[in-house]
């Protein structure tokens, strides 16, 4: 079975600092998609990955895409409230889960103003 | 127009009930999928169709039944509810294939708690 481990879990900062949230594997997927959801929403696409190695940017929040495709990082310069929310990253089209999205169990960030 | 709808949005009831779950997606999307969402917030899939065809059928009681009446729709029934049923349970939709998922376009989520 595939699984993808978030680090850390839950994360409160003040507003203004970086902080970086790890999506790790032992399985390859041909592409990682990470989600953010509010309260009471359903979680909502920021970025899909797909070539190893990949780096996409999305104002602040800035995306990796692990060389080997296992791993990715999202990491987001000068937090805000606003930014506070559930993050979530999803493998896809990895051995045996064709048509499905693995989901991490999902990062709490709680950003303080 | 809302994309991914479901009803209820709240659901609350008592042990040994049936109740059943409502989604409709208006993005003309090919495949529907049904997820659970449990107190931990992992997301884990239950059920795919394509096409009003069942795709993936993870490892769910058969209490849970999904329904498909065309592409559009994706309803899900579950009969004699226990405790552990309780979670928010989302529908979403997505383009094309099962094989290339893209992206996902998730409802609002359904709040089943069972008393």
């Amino acid at each position: 079975t595939q699984l993808l481990e978030q680090s850390p879990q839950f994360l409160s900062i003040q507003e203004g600092e970086n902080l970086t949230v790890y999506c790790n594997s032992s399985s390859v997927f041909s592409s990682l998609q990470w989600y953010r959801q509010e309260p009471g929403e359903g979680p909502v696409l920021l970025v899909t990955v797909v070539t190893g190695g990949e780096v996409k940017k999305l104002k602040r929040l800035t995306f990796q895409f692990g060389d080997a495709r296992k791993d990715s990082s999202l990491h987001i310069t000068a937090a805000q409230p606003g930014d506070t929310g559930l993050y979530l990253c999803a493998g896809a089209g990895g051995s045996g889960n064709t048509g499905k999205l693995i989901f991490g169990q999902g990062t709490t960030l709680q950003v303080k103003p | 127009d809302t994309a991914v709808s479901q009803t209820p949005k709240y659901l609350v009831t008592q042990m040994g009930n049936d109740k059943s779950i409502k989604c409709e997606q208006n993005l003309g999307h090919d495949t529907m999928y049904w997820y659970k969402q449990d107190s931990k917030k992992f997301l884990k899939i239950m059920f795919s169709y394509n096409n009003k065809e069942l795709i993936i059928n993870e490892t769910v009681p058969n209490r849970f039944s999904p329904k498909s009446p065309d592409k559009a729709h994706l309803n899900l029934h579950i009969n004699s509810l226990e405790l552990g049923d309780s979670a928010v349970y989302f529908c979403a939709s997505s383009r094309g294939l099962a094989g290339a998922i893209g992206e996902l376009f998730f409802g609002e989520g359904s709040r089943l708690t069972v008393l």
